[in-house]
């Protein structure tokens, strides 16, 4: 069971728009559409964005949209704010009630 | 609004066992599935585990050797044991509540920072 695989860093200006890629294997990401991504401030619990692969909690602005295909999923962020300065992980099912996140991904809006 | 709270040393010797207690408030713990997570610092997160109030538990099997996991309804809250730490396992140690519908960690605590050192 080996860590998901995210850019370390991604950028944009207030007002545009991001993705962050977050690459598994056919035995996690390719295999269920169980992919939750979580943002986390700074000393700050993560919060859950999206959940399986697409889906937003009531509360989660429709600015973060989620997809996937083969083994990477990915977050869209669009109409970049200052708030959504964070670090973003992803997160797979990988089969057998076990689950493995990804190392993690820093947004910052220039 | 659920809420967790986890609780426990904040230091422990290599070679001892590590153990935290999760409170949770607003939700019955024989209602979900409950979860324990890490964070070393300034790195990425790592699920350690979770069990359901009938004490069915799943564990990360890079960790599952040395973790045990129980709940305690009476108290509505649920602990974690890792034993035989080292200083690897130096991290913010977070509960939360897994939802099954979702397939997500739904509601997390604010993590407690457990540090190994002699």
């Amino acid at each position: 069971q080996s860590a998901l695989t995210q850019p370390a860093s991604v950028s944009g200006s207030p007002g545009q728009s991001i993705t962050i890629s977050c690459t598994g294997t056919s035995s996690d990401v390719g295999s269920y559409d169980r992919v939750a991504w979580y943002q986390q401030h700074p000393g700050k619990a993560p919060k859950l964005m999206v959940y399986e692969v697409i889906k937003r909690p009531s509360g989660v602005s429709n600015r973060f949209s989620g997809s996937k295909s083969g083994n990477t999923a990915s977050l869209t962020v669009s109409g970049l704010q200052a708030e959504d300065e964070a670090d973003y992980y992803c997160c797979s099912y990988a089969g057998s009630s076990t689950w493995v996140f990804g190392g993690g991904t820093k947004l910052t809006v220039l | 609004q659920v809420q967790l709270q986890e609780s426990g040393p904040g230091l422990v010797k290599p070679s001892e066992t590590l153990s935290l207690t999760c409170s949770v408030s607003g939700a019955s713990i024989s209602s979900y599935y409950w979860s324990w997570l890490r964070q070393p610092p300034g790195k990425g997160l790592e699920w350690i585990g979770y069990i359901y109030y009938s004490g069915s538990t799943h564990s990360n099997p890079s960790l599952e050797s040395r973790v045990t996991m129980s709940v305690d309804v009476s108290k509505n809250q649920f602990s974690l044991r890792l034993k035989s730490v080292t200083a690897a396992d130096t991290a913010i140690y977070y509960c939360a509540k897994y939802n099954s519908a979702w397939y997500g960690f739904d509601f997390w605590g604010q993590g407690t920072l457990v540090a190994v050192s002699s």
